[in-house]
Formats: structure tokens, C-alpha cells, sequence
């Protein structure tokens, strides 16, 4: 079966240093999601892509976060500084949505866990 | 705007046992809606969907019928084994008039789930 594949799976890291976390969505999806896994929250949604492109990333801290997509097989999300409270799992979901939008299930990566000290 | 709620957990069953757990929404037109497994250190699973009311959704003896009337789709299983233990989560997905528009998940907060042998 086609996976959704995130690296690392775990980082730990000192406040303050820059965090790169990796996905590769499943081939032929044009939809990309990052999401953010808390005890305290539960799951939010950081942001997410179509057809590469930036559609919402009201969910996520502009001064400090970044999302993009170099080219259709990459989604990376960027921490630069990180801090303590940026620590929980954060996975990468992809999906396809075609031209008349539809509610298609999402397809999630088993996350990168991240641990800022 | 568009809300999920699930019973809260933990729950916590014998093996066979007969399971529900409970899915209340709050949306505006015909959301789809979807129930998601996580197992202990993995993504979020799809475990079933209903697009429309009235429909049920069925997979691995689970089972979720879309209720529009009472706004609601609660998980059910009539005999739980151990490795049915995992975090569950109802979400739905918004309708969209826009050509290609939003694929966008709403969430629950998840109820964790324990089947004691």
C-alpha cells in the first residue's frame, strides 16, 4: 500500500536551533496537510497545500514557522527559533481532491515527534 | 462554525464487549464524515466514512451510521478484542461549493479506548 512517508520519525533539540521536519505524500495526491498532535490541544491544523500551492496556514505561528513545497514529492515544515512549548507530533497528511472538490479521506503519515529542550 | 464532539474518555472494556462510542457535529450543508484510529505510536487510520445521511459505514466489524436528524455518528462494535485498543476519532469534512475547494478535517478530541483480555 502507497504510505505517507515523514522524516524524522524523532528530534530532540535544544531551544532555540532550527527544526526541519520532512513528508513525502503519497504519489498523484494534490492535497497536503500538517497537522500538530498535544495532550493538551488535540489535533490542529498548521496548514495546508494544492497543487503545491499555499491554500490556509492560519493555523500556524508566522514568526516562527514556515511551510512550503519545492516540488510535488516534498513537504517540508521549518521551526526557526524552536521553543519548549513547540514539542508534540507532528504529522503530514496528503489527499486527492479533483475538480469538483468531494470529501475524500486523508491519508497520514505516522508523524516526527519532536522534543525541544 | 463547524465543531465535533466525542464522549470522553478513557473507556475501558472487556474483550467482547459491546462498544460505543459517541459523535455529536455541528455544520452547516452535508458534511461527510469520518471515524480515524490511532494505534500507539502511528498516523491516524481512515476505519469508515459516510458521505451522506442515512448512510452507514461499515469496516474491520465497526460500524457508524449518519444520523442528520439528531446530528450525530457513533462508533459501534458488537464484540471488541484487545487490538482494538487505539485513540478514535470522529471528523468531518466541511461541504464545499468551490471547484476543488477545501478537503479540510474537523476534528474531535479523540477518546482513547482499552480492551482488557
Amino acid at each position: 500500500d502507497a504510505r505517507v512517508t515523514q522524516t524524522p520519525r524523532h528530534k530532540v533539540t535544544e531551544m532555540g536551533q532550527e527544526v526541519t521536519m520532512r513528508c513525502q505524500p503519497i504519489l498523484g495526491h494534490n492535497t497536503v496537510f500538517w497537522y500538530r498532535q498535544t495532550m493538551m490541544q488535540g489535533l490542529e491544523l498548521l496548514a495546508y497545500f494544492r497543487n503545491r500551492a499555499p491554500l490556509d496556514d492560519s493555523g500556524m505561528p508566522k514568526d516562527r514557522f514556515s511551510a512550503e513545497m519545492p516540488d510535488a514529492t516534498l513537504a517540508t515544515l521549518k521551526i526557526q527559533p524552536s521553543e519548549p512549548r513547540d514539542s508534540a507530533v507532528y504529522f503530514c497528511a496528503s489527499g486527492l481532491v479533483g475538480q469538483g472538490g468531494g470529501n475524500q479521506p486523508q491519508h497520514f503519515g505516522d508523524g516526527t515527534r519532536l522534543s525541544i529542550l | 462554525g463547524n465543531s465535533v464532539t466525542q464522549m470522553e474518555g478513557p473507556v475501558t472494556l472487556s474483550e467482547e464487549a459491546f462498544l460505543t462510542i459517541n459523535c455529536t457535529y455541528t455544520a452547516t450543508g452535508y458534511p461527510s464524515l469520518f471515524w480515524y484510529v490511532q494505534y500507539p505510536g502511528e498516523g491516524l487510520q481512515l476505519l469508515l466514512k459516510a458521505t451522506k445521511a442515512d448512510d452507514k459505514g461499515s469496516n474491520k466489524g465497526f460500524e457508524a451510521t449518519y444520523r442528520k436528524e439528531t446530528t450525530s455518528f457513533h462508533l459501534e462494535k458488537g464484540s471488541v478484542q484487545v487490538s482494538d485498543s487505539a485513540v478514535y476519532f470522529c471528523a468531518l469534512s466541511p461541504t464545499t461549493l468551490i471547484p476543488g475547494g477545501a478537503q479540510k478535517l474537523v476534528f474531535g478530541q479523540g477518546t482513547r479506548l482499552t480492551i482488557n483480555p
